[in-house]
């Protein structure tokens, strides 16, 4: 079945860079678009950016600066590497097929 | 970016009770909005895609309707599990953007 989940560091210090790991099965990353959103505590849901089956990307505007999202298809992996990290970027980070939905890891920016 | 006004932000309701939640979207999206309901602690569950079509395994008293850039999610005789934050999503084009939620709670 379709499963997607998500791995990385819980603590990354400020100014430092989030690197966060989607694992997926039951699919092809070749044929599906896979999403990463995050939501801070407590507040709604954003989302960042996706990766396309023919991998191409596209970012939040507000964040494209800093976000890269690429991925491994033999491994079934998708990335995200987000630099400058600031403590308004704490959020529990989630990766997405729309109709599938990784638990989302918590990642906490603070020194 | 296409900006997707939902309302209201909150929402307090009786069991058995008629909800309806909308968002307005800034420009034409078509079809391309989906609805979600998240429970504390938990990943969004898809319940509409398409605007209109219902996801698999959610229960019929859950319907989307579109007029014009308006979409609107209603819950036809509100259930205890229903309760949660509610949000929409346009996935027309990227950037891809989420209304700011609907907090439904029972009265």
């Amino acid at each position: 079945q379709v499963q997607l989940k998500e791995s990385g560091p819980g603590l990354v210090q400020p100014s430092q860079t989030l690197s966060l790991t989607c694992t997926v099965s039951g699919f092809s990353l070749t044929s599906y678009d896979v999403h990463w959103v995050r939501q801070p505590p407590g507040k709604g849901l954003e989302w960042m950016g996706g990766i396309w089956g023919d991998g191409s990307t596209a970012y939040n505007s507000a964040l494209k600066s800093r976000l890269s999202i690429s991925r491994d298809t033999s491994k079934s992996q998708v990335f995200l590497k987000m630099n400058s990290l600031q403590t308004e970027d704490t959020a529990i980070y989630f990766c997405t097929r729309w109709t599938y939905w990784g638990q989302g890891t918590l990642v906490t920016v603070s020194s | 970016d296409i900006q997707m006004t939902q309302s209201p932000a909150s929402l307090s309701a009786s069991l058995e009770e008629i909800v309806t939640i909308t968002c307005q979207a800034s420009q034409d999206i078509g079809n391309w909005l989906a609805w979600y309901q998240q429970k504390p602690g938990k990943s969004p569950q898809l319940l509409i895609y398409g605007a209109t079509s219902l996801a698999d395994g959610v229960p019929s008293r859950f319907s989307g309707s579109r007029s014009g850039t308006q979409y609107s999610l209603k819950i036809s005789r509100l259930q205890v599990e229903d309760i949660g934050i509610y949000y929409c999503l346009q996935a027309y084009s990227a950037p891809y953007t989420f209304g700011a939620g609907t907090k439904l709670e029972l009265k």
